[in-house]
């Protein structure tokens, strides 16, 4: 079966970019989702067909997917940015990375 | 604005069964494929099942294959996951989460999820 790989924790200063990385065979041939998930609620979706922002999102959010790794990119981050990351992708079935916790210190 | 409210969740023993609703407002219910997906606790997020637009069209992970059903009541707005012979490793958050026009994927609205507990 298909699998994401991303690391476990992510540390960035605030005002700092933050890329989060998803690797995944030939992850580049395929569109990427990001999630966000902020302790306590839903996710929800940040970054769609590897660099679309759904509206509301801000534009400091942007994506990437080449060869077998996509990447969110967070520019400018702040406190309220702090939160768990998925990234997501379709190989037969919907498949999630294991998730990345963003802390923002 | 998109409105998706799961119910149903709570305390069940091993083997035994739930029925899990989301009831969807807020757009055209009838044009979306819709999903299942779970979070058990402190764990990431594991996609359980999809149903197409008319119901035609189901997907599942290999996790629940023959124990879960997902359908739809277009007539209703209301998407359900019927669960069958629950596991301890079945225990989870269970959210309903909205896909496009034809696709899974992306889920861009999900509901607040419904909790399950299997423990005897």
């Amino acid at each position: 079966s298909y699998e994401l790989t991303q690391p476990p924790s992510v540390s960035v200063s605030p005002g700092q970019t933050a890329s989060i990385t998803c690797s995944g065979d030939k992850l580049g041939d395929k569109y990427a989702c990001w999630y966000q998930q902020k302790p306590g609620q839903s996710p929800v979706l940040v970054i769609y067909q590897n660099n679309k922002r759904p509206s509301g999102i801000p534009e400091r959010f942007s994506g990437s997917n080449s060869g077998n790794t996509a990447t969110l990119t967070i520019s400018g981050t702040q406190a309220m940015d702090e939160a768990d990351y998925y990234c997501q992708a379709w190989d037969s079935s919907v498949v999630f990375g294991g998730g990345t916790k963003l802390t923002v210190l | 604005e998109v409105q998706l409210v799961e119910s149903g969740g709570g305390l069940v023993q091993p083997g035994g069964s739930l029925r899990l609703s989301c009831a969807a407002s807020g757009f055209t219910f009838s044009s979306y494929v819709m999903s299942w997906v779970r979070q058990a606790p402190g764990k990431g997020l594991e996609w359980v099942s999809g149903i197409s637009v008319r119901g035609s069209s189901t997907y599942s992970a290999d996790s629940v294959k023959g124990r879960f059903t997902i359908s739809r009541d277009n007539s209703k707005n209301t998407l359900y996951l019927q669960m069958n012979s629950l596991r301890a490793e079945d225990t989870a958050v269970y959210y309903c989460a909205k896909g496009g026009v034809g696709t899974v994927v992306p889920l861009d609205y999900w509901g607040q999820g419904t909790l399950v507990t299997a423990s005897s």
